[in-house]
């Protein structure tokens, strides 16, 4: 069965400054991976996403996350942060061996301080 | 182009009182998923579907009930309301398979049982 571990229930940064968000996946065939945020009482977003191909994936806001198949992992980064981007960040997996269930970790609520 | 509409957005409910909170996409979708959302729990599987006529149950799907008799519909039946079952509810659909793989989410549904 499929699982995705978010690491960090809370990351609190101040402004500009770096963040990561780990996620780790287990699944025993290829999979397709995905970075959600949510603003608050909202639904969710899709913020990027590992299909195949290159393993670096950037957003359009200045997010990035890689593909790490020997490590299991896509965490999230991002090299300067601003207010905005206060929200939780879910990550998520999916694959054929699930029936592409899409499963989802506990969320990161990542807070940016000025 | 609506994407996916859930209605009601808020609902109380008596314990022991049914409901039906209603999901529909119009983006021709084969995947459709119901989740519930609990503060720190991340998102949970209810049921998922690959297809009209097609159902499966997902983490918690106790105390729940889907149907899907054609492509843009997959209510989710609460039968018997349990203080239990306050949460928030989404739906989401997708499509699975090349570069447009992706899931998109409902505003969802904030159900609290009294």
């Amino acid at each position: 069965a499929q699982s995705v571990t978010q690491l960090d229930s809370q990351v609190p940064v101040f402004e500009e400054a770096p963040v990561e968000l780990r996620c780790n996946y287990s699944s025993s065939v290829s999979v397709y991976l995905f970075w959600y945020v949510q603003y608050p009482n909202q639904g969710l977003q899709l913020l990027l996403k590992y299909l195949s191909g290159s393993t670096l994936v950037k957003s359009i806001n200045g997010f990035e996350a890689e593909f790490n198949k020997s490590q299991t992992s896509f965490h999230l980064r991002k090299p300067s942060v601003h207010i905005s981007d206060t929200a939780e960040y879910f990550c998520a997996v999916t694959s054929g061996g699930s029936n592409y269930k899409l499963t989802f970790g506990k969320g990161t609520l990542l807070t940016v301080n000025p | 182009n609506a994407g996916v509409t859930q209605t009601p957005k808020f609902r109380i409910l008596k314990i022991g009182q049914s409901m039906t909170l209603q999901c529909t996409q119009d983006m021709n979708h084969n995947y459709m998923y119901w989740y519930r959302q609990d503060p720190g729990m991340g998102l949970k599987l209810i049921y998922y579907s690959v297809g009209a006529g097609i159902t499966d149950k997902g983490e918690v799907p106790n105390g729940y009930n889907v149907s899907r008799s054609t492509t843009e519909d997959f209510p989710l039946r609460l039968e018997l309301a349990a203080p239990s079952q306050t949460s928030v509810y989404f739906c989401a659909s997708s499509t699975i398979g090349g570069a447009n793989t992706e899931a998109f989410f409902g505003q969802g549904t904030r159900l609290t049982v009294v």
